[in-house]
């Protein structure tokens, strides 16, 4: 079966040092990897993704995510935080010849960045 | 600035009240998706839509909930009887379909039955 896994309930962070949220994933032949971010009382909002080519994407804000193959993993990371990073981040994927409905989140890591 | 839009944003009802949820997808997209995210479960699908019929709706307590597209602009979604464990946030998401494209949620229906 087809999962996503964020071991970390919660990360904490201070205000202009870097961040990593982790992911890793299990789904059949080749992966499409999302990460969302939900601010509160909000619906999730797309960040970025992974297809193919390049494994280090870049998305919005600043943010960028790293696939790993060997590791099945795909860390989100940005270089320094802001208050303002502070939400619930939603790693996702889903493969290659699957459809949206295939899309797999996982539990979501609560970013808290102090100032 | 094309969003996926909900209504109501908030829901109070009483056991055994029905509750209807709607949603407008995002113009041209042709995938819809219903989520419930709750803090014990996390965010649960529970059905999607394709070109207005329902591919999966396996995620739905089948003999309360009903998801419906009416036309390609209303997504619903209702519960009848509504029970206190219904409580949750309910969204709505569209896409244009394929497994490389993000999807769009909507703001969401905070549901509280009491």
């Amino acid at each position: 079966a087809q999962s996503v896994a964020q071991p970390e309930d919660q990360v904490n962070v201070a205000e202009g040092n870097p961040l990593t949220v982790k992911c890793t994933y299990s789904v059949s032949g080749n992966p499409y990897l999302f990460w969302y971010v939900q601010y509160p009382n909000r619906g999730l909002q797309f960040l970025l993704k992974y297809i193919t080519g390049d494994n280090l994407v870049k998305g919005s804000y600043g943010f960028e995510a790293e696939f790993n193959k060997s590791q099945t993993s795909f860390h989100l990371k940005k270089p320094s935080a802001l208050v303002s990073d502070s939400a619930l981040y939603f790693c996702a994927a889903t493969n290659y010849g699957g459809s949206q409905g295939n899309l797999i989140f996982g539990k979501g890591t609560k970013l808290s960045v102090k100032p | 600035d094309a969003r996926v839009t909900q209504t109501p944003r908030h829901k109070v009802t009483e056991m055994g009240q029905e509750v209807t949820m709607r949603c407008q997808p995002i113009l041209g997209h042709n995938t819809v998706f219903w989520y419930r995210q709750t803090m014990m479960q996390g965010l649960e699908l529970l059905a999607y839509f394709r070109n207005r019929a329902p591919l999966d709706d396996s995620g739905m307590p089948k003999d309360r909930f009903s998801a419906e597209m009416p036309d390609a602009t209303l997504a619903t979604l209702k519960i009848q009887p509504s029970e206190p464990r219904d409580s949750a946030v309910y969204f709505c998401a569209s896409g244009p379909g394929q497994a490389v494209d993000e999807q769009f949620f909507g703001p969401g229906t905070r549901l509280t039955v009491l």
